[in-house]
Formats: structure tokens, sequence, C-alpha cells
């Protein structure tokens, strides 16, 4: 079974401060993919980023980062110089491959309150 | 660039009645998904569709909850007797195919109130 633990439930911070949101999964399987949605307070899932469990490379999307470690089964989001458009929840997920499709499993979402 | 629609947005039933979720998944897309999101709560799988059945469903899929794709445009929820429960976010998502969730798409949502 597939499990991903976001510990964090709330953060607040400060505009323009830099932030990282943790994420820790767990699967058995070889072929995974990991995912990170934000859900701003409309409650549509917008899709940040996807991926595949033999690219651990770092990505950079403007002020948004991401480190995918392995060794730790961590896949941590950061955000440089938070504004407060970036408050939301967001949440981390996991989908490994079946015959049925992907299901994602998600963590329990962080609250990221960025205020002036 | 292509969007899952689901409808109406937001649905309020009394408690009891029957109510069906609609969605229409991107055209290309073969695999299709329900899920459930409790406020405040995390986004929970209910249940996903391929080739015209269910391919797998969560102990939440139960016996009043069932999925329909009557005229291969539209995928629908049905759920048989509501309860206060039921509330929740409903989230429709389609895929093109299991080798990997590429376009992988979630529908902007169906809030269902149940008074």
């Amino acid at each position: 079974a597939q499990k991903v633990t976001q510990a964090q439930t709330e953060i607040s911070v400060v505009e323009k401060e830099d932030v990282t949101l943790d994420c820790v999964y767990e699967t058995r399987d070889t072929t995974y993919y990991l995912f990170w949605y934000k859900q701003p307070p409309s409650g549509e899932l917008v899709f940040l980023i996807r991926r595949n469990s033999f690219d651990e490379q770092n990505e950079i999307s403007g002020r948004y980062s991401w480190n995918f470690q392995k060794s730790t089964s961590s896949f941590n989001f950061t955000i440089t110089a938070s504004q407060v458009v970036d408050s939301a929840v967001y949440f981390c997920a996991l989908s490994v491959l079946t015959g049925g499709g992907n299901k994602l499993t998600f963590g329990t979402g962080t609250q990221l309150k960025v205020e002036l | 660039e292509p969007e899952v629609t689901q409808t109406p947005s937001h649905q309020v039933t009394q408690m009891g009645q029957e109510v069906i979720l609609r969605c229409v998944p991107i055209s290309n897309h073969l695999y299709f998904y329900w899920y459930r999101q409790i406020l405040g709560q995390k986004v929970e799988f209910l249940v996903s569709f391929y080739n015209n059945e269910i391919s797998e469903k969560s102990e939440i899929f139960d016996d009043q909850f069932s999925v329909e794709r009557p005229d291969g445009s539209n995928f629908t929820l049905k759920i048989r007797s509501t309860k206060l429960e039921d509330s929740a976010m409903y989230f429709c998502a389609s895929s093109e195919n299991n080798q990997g969730p590429y376009g992988y798409t979630f529908g902007s949502g169906t809030r269902l109130t149940v008074v």
C-alpha cells in the first residue's frame, strides 16, 4: 500500500520569506510518480509538478523548486520569496502503475499562509 | 488546453435523495476517476474506470455508489441514497493511459451539500 505523509499541518510566513513544504512517501514499487498540487480557497486542484521515480534531478520553475531524494523517500517543495497569492493548501501525492490506471494517494496537505 | 468539465459546480440535496454528478473527461483519455474531499481533509480516491468497467475501487466506494459512462463522453457518479456524511467536494479526473499518469487532469469539482 502507498502512503504519503505531510507532517506540517499549517505554516505561516511573512511575504518574501522562503518556505519549504515537506513530503515523505512510502511504497514498495520501484516505478512510481510523485506530484504536488495547489488548492486555493476556490477549491480546485492546480497541478504543479510530476516527477517519476527514475528522475532524481531537482527542478526549478520560477520561484518554485523541488528536491527529490529517494534515499530518504522525500519530495520537498520550496517556494522562494513567498507572496500572498501563494496562500493555499498544498498536497503531495503518489501514484504507482496498476493495470487499472493510476490512482493518486494524497497526503493530508499543508496549509500555507503568507502574510504581509 | 483540454479540460475536464464537471457539472454542477455546487449541488444541494436532501438526505435520502439520489444525486448524479456529471463529468466530461478529455476526449482522447481512456482512464477515468472519481475522488472525494471532505471539507478540510485530504483528497481520497473513490474509483477508477477503464474499458467500460470499474478497474479499482476504494473502501469508501460502497453499494450506494455507482459509476457509468452512458454515452461515450460523459462519466457519471451516482449516489443512491445520500447521507449527511456524503457532503464533500467530488473531483473527476482522466488520464491518457496507464503507462504513467501523463495528462492526468482534474476537473474543478462539484461541491455536494446534503441537508
